[in-house]
């Protein structure tokens, strides 16, 4: 079991659907992440809060947005998704601060199917 | 501009056969080396971190290494339950990025 925990674990939605995936840690981490991955590919970086601020957005598509209530939850709201944002979604927490080489921990995932 | 390259891409051992994963980096300023695991369907497990050349970390039948240019991940006398993709990522400079390689999908057969 991982210290990460996302819901859902599954997501089936369409395109005009509205959405939001949901992370939480209890281990004090100061950094939180969101990483999409594709079959057979290693996960890509999509956001990065500190402290509950964005420090980064690798200029992902607004159609995605990010939202950090507190410290321990991350939240990523769709909307108006396309077919190729099928992926497995991924939340992961590290100590922070900014600088740190601390290893990030991740979540089991959320698989997002767009139809 | 920063590579991190894992070989090889799949391997395939028979139970008790042991073997190693490479991973050979080109970046600046390296902060960190991370090895994960990861099952179908699931997140990266975090297995070691290593910090500086000449640094080892064992875990199990699992142990990492570090030089100035790669890692490897040693693995003695695998089970089937050590089947999975072996992620390595490199954390560089002042940010929180890793920058992860390909993946090496190991196969252990009975």
């Amino acid at each position: 079991d991982t210290e990460v925990t996302q819901t859902p674990k599954h997501l089936v939605m369409g395109m005009t659907n509205k959405k939001s995936l949901k992370c939480e840690q209890h281990m004090g981490h100061r950094a939180m992440y969101w990483y999409k991955q594709k079959a057979k590919k290693p996960p890509e970086l999509m956001f990065v809060y500190s402290y509950e601020k964005l420090s980064i957005n690798e200029s992902v598509p607004s159609r995605f947005s990010p939202e950090c209530p507190n410290s321990s939850l991350l939240n990523l709201h769709l909307h108006a998704l396309q077919p190729e944002d099928s992926a497995l979604y991924l939340c992961a927490s590290s100590q922070g601060p900014q600088g740190s080489n601390q290893p990030q921990h991740f979540g089991d995932g959320t698989r997002l199917s767009i139809l | 501009e920063d590579q991190v390259t894992q070989s090889p891409e799949a391997l395939r051992l028979q139970e008790g056969e042991s073997s190693s994963l490479n991973c050979s980096y080109t970046v600046s300023g390296l902060r960190g080396l991370f090895w994960y695991r990861q099952d179908p369907g699931k997140g990266p497990e975090f297995l070691f971190t290593l910090y500086s050349a000449g640094e080892e970390k064992e875990k199990e039948r699992l142990k990492a290494t570090l030089t100035k240019k790669e890692s490897f991940l040693h693995i003695t006398a695998p089970k089937p339950e050590d089947s999975a993709t072996y992620l390595c990522a490199v954390q560089v400079g002042s940010g929180y990025a890793l920058n992860f390689g390909k993946g090496t999908s190991l196969l252990v057969t009975p």
